[in-house]
């Protein structure tokens, strides 16, 4: 089975900082990268998707994330941190390799200190 | 609005009563997905369908059945409810792509105690 690791669940940053959030993938196919953003009580929404093509890829409110297939490696990152992004951030994978499931990490949440 | 849609959004209920959580999509996607979020956990896959009569169990099956008769609805069944299926549920649908899943796009979540 696939496994998606998120290191650290709480991250901490100051307001105008940069954000990184740390996503690893076990698949030894490319699969399909997601990350997605939760609120506090509400769902889930994404964020940014690499399916092929360029290995950088821009998302919603400022955040990005490169694939690096040799790290197997999928980490956000946003320049500078805003109070509103604040909430907890999923990475998934998508792996062809292992039929159709769809895998979550734990998650990792985010303050933003002002 | 292309949306998923979950009902109820709160439930409170018993050991033993059997309950029904609908979820209802209306973008034509062939792929629907039931999740239980848990805190430290993540998202958990319960069972997943890729298309009418065609289900499969993902990673924490046990103590739920689904189906699905119709493309866009594809309820979640609990038949006899326990306090370790207290949690929050997220239905979600995608396309099916050639290599993998599109982006799942999720339910607003149903929030369930079993006492």
């Amino acid at each position: 089975a696939q496994s998606v690791t998120q290191l650290g669940s709480h991250v901490s940053v100051s307001e105008g900082a940069l954000v990184l959030l740390r996503c690893n993938y076990s698949s030894s196919v490319p699969p399909y990268l997601f990350w997605y953003v939760q609120y506090p009580n509400q769902g889930l929404q994404l964020l940014l998707k690499y399916t092929t093509g360029a290995t950088l890829v821009k998302g919603i409110n400022g955040f990005e994330a490169e694939f690096k297939k040799s790290e197997t490696s999928f980490h956000l990152t946003k320049p500078s941190a805003h109070m509103s992004d604040a909430a907890e951030y999923f990475c998934a994978v998508s792996d062809p390799g292992t039929g159709n499931q769809f895998y979550f990490g734990t998650g990792t949440s985010l303050t933003v200190i002002p | 609005e292309a949306q998923v849609t979950q009902n109820p959004r709160y439930l409170i209920t018993v050991t033993g009563k059997k309950l029904t959580v609908t979820c209802s999509q209306n973008m034509n996607h062939e792929y629907m997905s039931w999740y239980r979020q848990d805190p430290g956990l993540g998202l958990r896959q319960i069972y997943y369908s890729m298309n009418v009569e065609v289900t499969d169990k993902g990673d924490v099956p046990e103590g739920y059945k689904v189906s699905r008769k119709e493309k866009r609805n594809f309820p979640l069944i609990l038949e006899s409810p326990s306090p370790n299926q207290t949690s929050l549920y997220f239905c979600a649908s995608s396309l099916l792509l050639a290599g993998g899943l599109g982006e799942q796009f999720f339910g607003p979540g149903t929030r369930l105690t079993v006492l």
